[in-house]
């Protein structure tokens, strides 16, 4: 099983860019990187996916070296609003039981 | 269109009485993931459903736990003389594994939360 390592805390301030690195060093060929997003009381919602390279969605960017043991989420431009706890899963999608989330990174965005 | 529901969204029993929890996943998913969430925790992974597989039961914490998908659509999990440390927000998610990997993200419900007393 791919074991993911991230921060558990961030702080940021309005308008600024947050990067956000998860260590996945014993990731499988089949294993796609997924990132979500949870607000308090909320279930987790998608925020982006991706296998290599980069990938840009209207939310997010997701970078993955060629290695593939890492992943960055940069999130442009952060407001209050993105505070929120962010999870990296790693993890072959159509092996359900085997997609593990970690504790996640915990943002908080100050005015 | 809607999304997953969950049912009841919140639930206190006593000790040592069984429960049912409900989800209803988005219409044609093929696959339903229930995950456990403590207070403060990430979520902790339960049983998996896809198509007419057989179900992933490898997170059930114990025996006290099963579930079922009916129907390949609406699942309920049970969990039979609760315990107290069974309280938290169990979360039910599902996705359409049939769609490729643009269509792999879990769309999750609201949850339904647990408190044993």
């Amino acid at each position: 099983l791919a074991k993911t390592t991230q921060p558990i805390s961030m702080d940021s301030y309005e308008g600024q860019e947050v990067n956000i690195t998860c260590s996945h060093n014993n990731i499988a060929t089949n294993d796609y990187i997924t990132w979500y997003q949870q607000f308090p009381s909320q279930g987790p919602r998608f925020i982006i996916q991706g296998y290599k390279t980069k990938v840009t969605n209207e939310v997010a960017s997701l970078f993955i070296p060629a290695d593939r043991k890492s992943s960055t989420l940069s999130l442009p431009r952060v407001s209050l609003s993105d505070t929120a706890v962010y999870y990296c899963l790693v993890g072959d999608p159509l092996k359900g039981g085997k997609l593990i989330f970690g504790q996640g990174t915990e943002l908080s965005v100050k005015p | 269109g809607a999304g997953v529901s969950q049912s009841p969204s919140n639930k206190v029993t006593e000790k040592g009485k069984d429960v049912e929890l409900r989800c209803d996943p988005i219409s044609g998913h093929t696959a339903l993931y229930w995950y456990r969430q403590s207070l403060g925790q990430g979520l902790e992974f339960l049983i998996y459903f896809q198509g007419n597989s057989a179900p992933d039961k490898s997170g059930l914490p114990s025996d006290r736990f099963s579930a079922e998908r009916t129907g390949g659509s609406v699942s309920t999990l049970t969990i039979q003389r609760t315990q107290q440390e069974d309280s938290a927000v169990y979360l039910c998610a599902s996705s359409n594994l049939a769609g490729g990997p643009s269509s792999y993200e879990q769309y999750f419900g609201p949850g339904t939360r647990l408190t044993v007393t």
